[in-house]
């Protein structure tokens, strides 16, 4: 029973463009929630975070939306730059902060093309 | 570098063999976490620490796994009896009392 859902496992984009990658929870008491970027052999990256009393986050590039209704978050990227490739992993917690252990999805591998 | 660490980076080991893995945080951070993560899925949450204290255990440990952290610092993770279903990849993670997890590099284990 995942609690956390990407059910995008890949996603191509063109490098300029926007990347959008979604997620979905069914948990209403995650009140935290994260994003990761993941490279082959090493420990996922923290990106960027939101509260639940927010509905946008935004840190450069990087844009966390939220809409608490739908129970859905989505992680937007622009432009889109070759570095981005990489395995994007939603995160939730339930402890307000993120101070305990996180719900992962499953990943969505965002390729970015030339 | 000041990241969290991990060591071994990779482990073969035989089935029904004990493996022990450290993990070193990041100095000031209180909260130590331990995942697993099999391919194709996301890190899951095994058990974390608040200084040397173990505040949480998922399902997932089971009595074959122990973590320790003696004097709130690093981190040992033990598995014993290992099974093939044992082989993943195991994060250390760590943070201040909230915020966000910062991760080390894992610890990739083999049983064969």
């Amino acid at each position: 029973d995942q609690q956390v859902k990407q059910n995008s496992p890949s996603l191509s984009v063109q490098e300029g463009r926007i990347s959008i990658l979604n997620c979905d929870y069914t948990n209403s008491m995650f009140d935290y929630f994260l994003w990761y970027k993941k490279y082959p052999a090493e420990g996922p990256t923290f990106l960027i975070s939101i509260s639940s009393i927010k509905d946008k986050n935004e840190d450069g590039r990087f844009t966390v939306f939220l809409n608490k209704s739908a129970k859905h978050l989505s992680l937007h990227i622009v432009p889109s730059q070759p570095g981005d490739s990489a395995v994007y992993f939603c995160a939730a917690s339930n402890s307000g902060g993120g101070a305990d252990g996180l719900t992962f999805g499953k990943g969505t591998h965002l390729i970015i093309q030339p | 570098d000041t990241g969290v660490s991990q060591d071994p980076r990779h482990k073969i080991t035989k089935r029904g063999q004990n493996v022990t893995f450290r993990c070193d945080p990041i100095s000031e951070h209180n909260r130590l976490y331990w995942y697993r993560q099999t391919l194709g899925q996301g890190p899951e949450f095994l058990t974390y620490f608040q200084n040397e204290a173990q505040l949480e255990k998922s399902r997932l440990l089971s009595d074959r796994f122990s973590a320790e952290r003696p004097k709130g610092s690093f981190s040992t993770l033990e598995i014993q009896r290992t099974e093939q279903g044992d082989s993943a990849m195991y994060l250390c993670a760590s943070s201040a009392l909230a915020g966000e997890q910062f991760f080390g590099p894992g610890t990739r284990l083999t049983v064969l």
